[in-house]
């Protein structure tokens, strides 16, 4: 069975800093990894996938098989960064797992 | 384009009460998912569909159902509800296809069971 782990609940850092959320996965095929995030009072949309190899807002993710893991970086915080964010995983049909989420604050 | 809209925004029930939560997917998309997602922890996946079909499950009951309509809204069914079910049940509609489909998400129903 596919399992997501975000082992951070909070990830408080100061604007301008280096930000990384981690996230490891256990799936025995290969799957497809996705950031989710969530700002404010807005649902929940995606942020970036694997497989676009794309920065989206200044964050970027690298796909480490090895490691199992896929890790969210930007390296320079903004507040408007400051969200909940969801890495997902999926093998087939666009049915995702979920990690437990990471709560990101920016303070000015 | 109509992004996702679900209904109602929330609602409470009592214990052993059945509801019926529904969904409108966005203009174009064929699939819709459903997730709960209680509180403090990510989304977890129910079940989808597909083409009026379901089109795969995760681990929730059979007292947890769902349907498709061909204009592809979606219902999710719960019966014989628990203290457990109070969460924030999210709807997500998407194209069909293989995986790494953006999957576009409503604004949630939180349901209460008291």
């Amino acid at each position: 069975a596919q399992r997501v782990t975000q082992p951070e609940k909070l990830l408080s850092v100061f604007k301008g800093a280096p930000v990384e959320l981690k996230c490891n996965y256990s799936y025995s095929g290969s799957p497809e990894l996705f950031w989710y995030v969530q700002y404010s009072r807005q649902r929940l949309q995606l942020l970036l996938r694997h497989i676009s190899r794309e920065s989206i807002k200044g964050f970027t993710a690298d796909l480490n098989k090895g490691e199992t893991s896929f890790h969210l970086k930007k390296p320079f915080a903004q507040e408007e960064d400051s969200a909940m964010y969801y890495c997902a995983l999926t093998h087939a049909g666009n049915m995702l797992t979920f990690g437990g989420g990471t709560r990101l604050m920016v303070k000015p | 384009e109509t992004g996702v809209t679900q209904s109602p925004t929330h609602l409470i029930k009592t214990r052993g009460q059945q509801v019926t939560l529904r969904c409108s997917s966005q203009s174009g998309h064929n699939t819709v998912s459903w997730y709960q997602q209680a509180l403090g922890q990510g989304p977890q996946f129910i079940f989808q569909y597909y083409r009026e079909e379901e089109n795969g499950r995760g681990n929730f009951p059979p007292r947890f159902s769902g349907l498709q309509f061909p204009n592809y809204s979606s219902e999710l069914n719960v019966n014989a509800l628990e203290l457990d079910d109070s969460a924030l049940y999210l709807c997500a509609s998407s194209l069909a296809g293989t995986g790494g489909n953006e999957q576009f998400f409503g604004p949630g129903t939180r349901l209460t069971v008291l």
